[in-house]
């Protein structure tokens, strides 16, 4: 199975101040059609995940564009320009190009 | 708005068996991949497994093969997960999910094993 890793596994983050988050995967994550299946997903407590970006840069709908991400081989990143009080919560990163699909351990994101 | 709303979980003995459903509404859900991802207490997410559109091709994770099912019926646009041989390690809050990078999530339906 691939497995994702992500660093920092939590991090203290300053209001205003940008972040950034790693993801590094065991194997590359280009599919066989091209497209890198590399997502990111935020989940706050007792709420379920929503998905942030898919595609490794390719943010969704409603997601502010203070996130963005991107990626330099096997590693990706998960960037907030402005950190805002709604950020916290914990971060994951996933492949969807082998099965089984894997997540990250997740970042634990706190605003100070 | 799409909307996934899970049923089905609650308190299970090992060796015991549940039905997980969820019914999907604000898609097409026909023309959607399926998955369910879980997440045991205070740990991270783990995808378990998903169905392809037409139902005829699921994949899991290897600690599922063989003791879970998942299927669905589109002209009722709900899917299925059923668990069998249930251990305590499957005790999880399960979440469904539509398509196949995880656009939509449901709120998640708690099961625990535990005798």
């Amino acid at each position: 199975d691939v497995v994702m890793t992500q660093s920092p596994l939590s991090l203290a983050a300053t209001l205003g101040q940008p972040a950034s988050i790693s993801c590094r995967s065991s194997q590359s994550l280009v599919h066989s059609d091209g497209n890198t299946y590399l997502m990111w997903f935020h989940q706050r407590p007792g709420q379920p995940p929503r998905r942030l970006i898919s595609r490794v840069s390719n943010r969704d709908s409603g997601v502010p564009d203070r996130f963005s991400g991107g990626e330099s081989g096997s590693d990706f990143t998960l960037k907030i320009s402005r950190v805002e009080a709604e950020d916290v919560g914990v971060y994951y990163c996933m492949q969807g190009t082998h099965w089984p699909f894997t997540f990250g351990p997740g970042t634990k994101v706190d605003v100070k | 708005e799409v909307q996934l709303v899970e049923s089905g979980g609650g308190l299970v003995q090992p060796g015991g068996s549940l039905r997980l459903s969820c019914a999907a509404s604000g898609l097409t859900f026909s023309t959607y991949w399926m998955s369910w991802v879980r997440q045991a207490p205070g740990k991270g997410l783990e995808w378990v497994a998903n169905i392809k559109q037409d139902g005829r091709v699921q994949n899991y994770v290897d600690s599922v093969k063989g003791r879970f099912t998942v299927s669905r019926d589109n002209a009722y646009n709900s899917l299925y997960l059923q668990m069998n041989g249930l251990r305590a390690e499957d005790t999880a809050v399960y979440y469904c999910a539509g398509q196949l990078s995880l656009k939509w999530w449901g709120q998640g339906m708690p099961v625990t094993v535990s005798s």
